[in-house]
């Protein structure tokens, strides 16, 4: 299968609502990257993980490399958030070979 | 803190002709600089990886013949998009980062979006 598996691909959800995304992976991964790309292109680095949990705001992600996956989670979604997310792991030995995922199209509602 | 550029943001090239993107990092040494293109309705496709002092790597599907790259330098590439056809068309990404940090994340830049007519 794919080596990252990314869910889901489209997400809605309300303002003030919580929700999180998910990236499977086939093997053992050395870290994580999560992206969020803005409506012009640019992907903005939302967190790096080698292991463990970092929160930023109201973002906060995990990273499991033994359970192979990484969750994103949002909470109090704001209009802002909108976006496509985009989880890269790094799949060779040095760490520096990131494979994304297909994205997950975030859509907040007022 | 880190920032990587790249130029131009968007061109349009005929059919059959060539284009050169480049990609600038400030801030720190982009020891690795990957470039990735991103066609619409897809994921990122890896093109090649590029680790000063070591030959650049092309993934499946991707060739030096097709896309030269060039890392001079720890702050520089560029790369050719040679004899540009539709399917070549998409967002051109370059990411870089320095290995041997703390945080060995990678840092992208705003693209290089290419059409092709």
């Amino acid at each position: 299968g794919m080596p990252v598996e990314q869910n889901p691909p489209a997400l809605s959800l309300y303002e003030g609502a919580d929700s999180g995304l998910r990236c499977n992976f086939s093997t053992t991964m050395k870290s994580v990257q999560w992206f969020q790309q803005n409506h012009r292109g640019r992907l903005i680095t939302l967190f790096y993980l080698a292991q463990g949990t970092k929160e930023n705001g109201r973002l906060k992600s995990t990273f499991n490399s033994k359970e192979r996956y990484s969750t994103l989670h949002i909470k109090d979604a704001q209009l802002e958030d909108s976006g496509t997310y985009f989880c890269a792991a790094a799949t060779n030995s040095a760490g520096n070979k990131l494979t994304f995922g297909i994205g997950t199209r975030v859509l907040v509602r007022p | 803190g880190a920032l990587v550029y790249q130029y131009p943001r968007r061109t349009i090239c005929k059919s059959g002709t060539s284009m050169r993107m480049e990609c600038q990092a400030v801030g720190f040494q982009a020891t690795s600089v990957a470039w990735y293109r991103q066609s619409p309705q897809k994921t990122f496709e890896l093109i090649a990886l590029s680790t000063v002092n070591s030959a650049i790597k092309y993934e499946q599907n991707f060739t030096q013949e097709k896309f030269p790259i060039s890392h001079p330098n720890l702050s520089f590439s560029s790369m050719t998009v040679l004899n540009a056809y539709l399917e070549d068309r998409g967002l051109y990404l370059c990411g870089a980062r320095e290995s041997g940090t703390v945080n060995s994340d990678y840092t992208f830049g705003s693209g290089t979006r290419l059409l092709v007519i």
